[in-house]
Parts: structure tokens; C-alpha cells; sequence
């Protein structure tokens, strides 16, 4: 049972640079979602998808970027890090009336 | 837009002594709402839902949940505390109907001494 799966694990990037968060689901959701937590915060919202060519803006998107070309994968960019996106960062999946399996998350941290 | 407000950063509780986690929800429509629990350097876990029917739901290691709509109030409950209960718990909520977005509240550590 894989459910949904993160890489990486960690990351340290510099300021400027670019990365792509992966994830995959194995368990056919349409919904899939990006997270960010950072420490009080809780969870803010970056990206969502209802299914594969659908995508939508969440709470926080600046500076990253979503696609979603299959039902499986839906990976995160960020294009140019920057230290505020220094975080833990956490892919979901679900189908419309169940829970959201999460992924084991991304430690990111921009210097 | 949705919110879920969890009043807590923390509660402490000793072992063996009832828990409650407060949630409060504002969504239009009825609701989906969720507990999720998470360890240390772990993703979150999911530990109950309440979708329709009855307004008390029991999930995962002894937790229960009242759903009150007149207080849209989700609060968590546990009779009977372990230590191993300390852990940070989230309460979640999205629309019943259309696409809606998953959302958090801040979350609300757990302390439970021995």
C-alpha cells in the first residue's frame, strides 16, 4: 500500500534556485492537494487539482506553479526559492466525500 | 470562504482524565469535517469524519467527535487520556456540495502527563 508518496524527503536549496516537489497517488483520487506548514501556522493551501487538466490557485500560491497531466502525479515547482519558502511542505489525495491521505512530507529549506 | 478555528494552541490533561479539542467551523452548506493527528517530524494521520447521520462519530485509538451544527462545533473528545495521545490534532473542514478546497485549522498540541 503506497498511498501517497513525497520526494524528497529533504531538501536544502539556494536562494534562486529551482526545484520540483514530486507526488504520486496510487489510489485513483481526483483531488490532490499542495500544503505548506510552517510552525503555528498550521496548514496553508498552495495548489489544488479536482482531476487530471484542472488545476486552481489555493491560499498561498505565489511563487510556485502545479500541473497535472495524470490522475497520478501532481508535482510542485517552485521556480526561484526564496528564504520564505523555507517550510514543511505536504501532498494529499482524496476522493469528493472521503478523507485526505498525506503524504510523508518535504523538508525545504532555502538559504 | 471556509475556516475552521481552533481556539487552543495547547491543552494539557494527565493521564487517565477525559480530553476535549475544541473545533468551530464556518462553511457554506453542510459540512465535511475531519481530525487529523500528527507526530513529530510525520505526516497527518487521519482519525475521523463526519459526513451525515449521526451528530457523534468514533474514530481511530478511543477518539470520538460531537458534531453540533447549531454551534458549528466539531469538538474532540477521548474518555480516558494516554500519554501517547501527545501529538498535534487538526480539524478540517470542506463544503458538502461542488468542488471545494480542504481546510485546516492551526492545529492544537496535546500534552498529556503522566
Amino acid at each position: 500500500n503506497a498511498g501517497v508518496t513525497q520526494t524528497p524527503k529533504f531538501r536544502i536549496l539556494k536562494i534562486g534556485q529551482s526545484m520540483t516537489l514530486q507526488c504520486t497517488q496510487d489510489m485513483n483520487h481526483n483531488y490532490m492537494y499542495w500544503y505548506r506548514q510552517d510552525p503555528g501556522m498550521g496548514l496553508k493551501l498552495i495548489y489544488y487539482s479536482v482531476g487530471a487538466g484542472i488545476t486552481d490557485k489555493g491560499e498561498v500560491p505565489n511563487g510556485y506553479n502545479v500541473s497535472r497531466s495524470t490522475t497520478e502525479d501532481f508535482p510542485l515547482r517552485l521556480e526561484l526559492a526564496a528564504p520564505s519558502q523555507t517550510s514543511v511542505y505536504f501532498c494529499a489525495s482524496g476522493a469528493g466525500d472521503t478523507e485526505a491521505f498525506f503524504g510523508q512530507g518535504t523538508r525545504l529549506t532555502v538559504v | 470562504a471556509q475556516s475552521v478555528a481552533q481556539p487552543e494552541d495547547q491543552v494539557n490533561v494527565a493521564e487517565g482524565n477525559p480530553l476535549t479539542v475544541k473545533c468551530t467551523y464556518s462553511v457554506s452548506g453542510n459540512p465535511y469535517l475531519f481530525w487529523y493527528v500528527q507526530y513529530p517530524n510525520r505526516g497527518l494521520q487521519f482519525l475521523l469524519k463526519y459526513i451525515t447521520g449521526d451528530n457523534l462519530v468514533k474514530g481511530s485509538y478511543g477518539f470520538e467527535a460531537e458534531f453540533n451544527k447549531s454551534q458549528t462545533s466539531f469538538h474532540l473528545k477521548k474518555p480516558s487520556a494516554l500519554v501517547s495521545d501527545s501529538a498535534l490534532y487538526f480539524c478540517a473542514v470542506r463544503a458538502l456540495s461542488g468542488y471545494s478546497t480542504l481546510t485546516f485549522g492551526k492545529g492544537t498540541m496535546l500534552l498529556v502527563s503522566p
